[in-house]
């Protein structure tokens, strides 16, 4: 079966400094992967997604990075943390779309980064 | 632009009441509709999709094209049901759009 790790669950980080979150899924190719921010109050925004090795999309201009150096590896980065980066991330993963159906995302327990 | 609203922030109601969560969204092309549920300690994880047609947990979504919404329903809330309930539009065959969350309290 397909399972998803993202860890920390917790970071704490002092301005300025760098940002290292890492996912990854098993049981599964090729996946689609996606990180998301989660402000309080607020839905999921959408931060990137990528659909292979090599290939990200940045939905919103931000001070993060995302990249995809083995298939079902997803790293979030920083080189410099803001303040406005403090939030709940998650990962998640989807398989590819089949015909004209699109397949649900399934999402991993998230890390909660403070930035201090 | 791609939106998803979620009006009610916290949805209280009592344990056999029935229960509906408003999601409303707008799209200019053919939209594919989920809502997402988080329990208190888990994952967020999927519910239903329009495309599905299905009931899950009781739980039943229609999509109306013509006043843009797919609201969850369930004929009697149960306490288990309490959870953070999350509507997401997927455009574009990878993007995800979700609305700010629902928090249904089922009280006994």
């Amino acid at each position: 079966s397909q399972t998803i790790h993202q860890w920390p669950a917790t970071l704490v980080q002092p301005v300025g400094s760098p940002l290292s979150l890492e996912c990854t899924v098993e049981g599964t190719s090729n996946p689609n992967l996606y990180w998301y921010r989660q402000a309080a109050g607020r839905g999921l925004q959408l931060l990137f997604y990528s659909v292979g090795i090599g290939q990200i999309s940045s939905e919103v201009p931000q001070n993060l990075s995302a990249s995809r150096p083995q298939d079902r590896q997803f790293i979030l980065s920083s080189k410099k943390l803001l303040l406005s980066d403090s939030g709940f991330y998650l990962c998640a993963w989807s398989g590819p779309r089949q015909g004209r159906s699109n397949q649900p995302q399934h999402f991993g327990d998230g890390t909660r980064l403070s930035i201090l | 632009a791609q939106r998803v609203t979620q009006p009610e922030k916290l949805l209280s109601v009592f344990k056999g009441a029935p229960v509906e969560l408003k999601c409303n969204y707008s799209y200019s092309g053919s939209p594919e509709l989920f809502w997402y549920v988080q329990y208190s300690r888990q994952r967020l994880q999927l519910l239903l999709r329009h495309i599905s047609r299905e009931s899950i947990k009781g739980f039943t979504a229609d999509l109306n094209k013509g006043e843009t919404s797919f609201h969850l329903k369930k004929p009697f809330a149960q306490e288990e049901d309490s959870a953070m309930y999350y509507c997401a539009l997927q455009y574009n065959f990878n993007k995800f759009y979700f609305g700010s969350g629902t928090k249904l309290n089922v009280k006994p």
